[in-house]
């Protein structure tokens, strides 16, 4: 049980274009759902803490503007990257939780971004 | 958020035991300790978490210590597919939820 469906696994597209991207939890309702960066050889570094119906929370340094973050279901959330240029190249991973404390985050296998 | 500290690597051989250590001095009355792993390019796989008492799932067993300042993530018997990075991890405090991953422990599994 507990899967997470992240999509597309890979994009390359050229500078300025904006990409989305899926999440969803396929078994279960998740009303928390977290949106991670990870860039070569490092850790992943969290993005922002969307909750179903409101607004998503932002990390400090991440700019809202061009992470667009929707959490219109219990089930799906999406992320979309505007005007993407080289330096937004990199692994973007989902994770979903009950929302309840403590509870475990489930991943998606994350999709890779290559900006020319 | 309460920092943990692990080891940059660990080696073992495939079929034995495996021990990866967690530090996590700061930890809160209110943090759950959990254990993350990733293996390339893939998103992190839950493993297992803990609070107080020690924990056993299919995957792994989790011994905390009496004072919750460390914790252990024992693998019963690795296998090359256990070659992985482990993230120790607490959350549940003040975070709620949230999950800061640190550098992590490189597990090489040898045949």
């Amino acid at each position: 049980g507990a899967v997470v469906s992240q999509h597309p696994s890979r994009v390359i597209c050229k500078s300025g274009t904006s990409v989305k991207i899926e999440c969803r939890s396929l078994d279960f309702q998740a009303t928390t759902m977290f949106w991670y960066r990870q860039f070569p050889k490092q850790s992943l570094m969290l993005m922002a803490t969307s909750n179903e119906g409101s607004k998503a929370t932002y990390e400090q340094g991440v700019e809202k503007d061009k992470f667009l973050i929707n959490h219109a279901s219990l089930t799906l959330s999406t992320l979309t990257v505007t005007s993407a240029h080289p330096e937004d190249s990199s692994f973007y991973i989902c994770s979903a939780s009950q929302g309840a404390r403590a509870q475990p985050q489930h991943f998606g296998d994350g999709t890779r971004l290559s900006i020319l | 958020d309460a920092k943990t500290t692990q080891p940059n690597s660990m080696e073992s051989n495939e079929e034995e035991p495996v021990h990866l250590p967690c530090n996590h001095s700061t930890i809160s009355g209110t943090d759950y300790i959990h254990w993350y792993r990733q293996l390339p390019s893939q998103g992190p796989e839950y493993v297992i978490h803990g609070l107080t008492s020690n924990v056993n799932n299919r995957m792994a067993s989790l011994a905390i210590a009496e004072d919750r300042k460390s914790s252990t993530l024992i693998l019963h018997r690795a296998t090359l597919r256990d070659a992985a990075v482990y993230y120790c991890i607490l959350s549940g405090g003040t975070s709620y939820g949230k999950l800061t991953f640190g550098q992590g422990t490189i597990l090489t599994v040898h045949p």
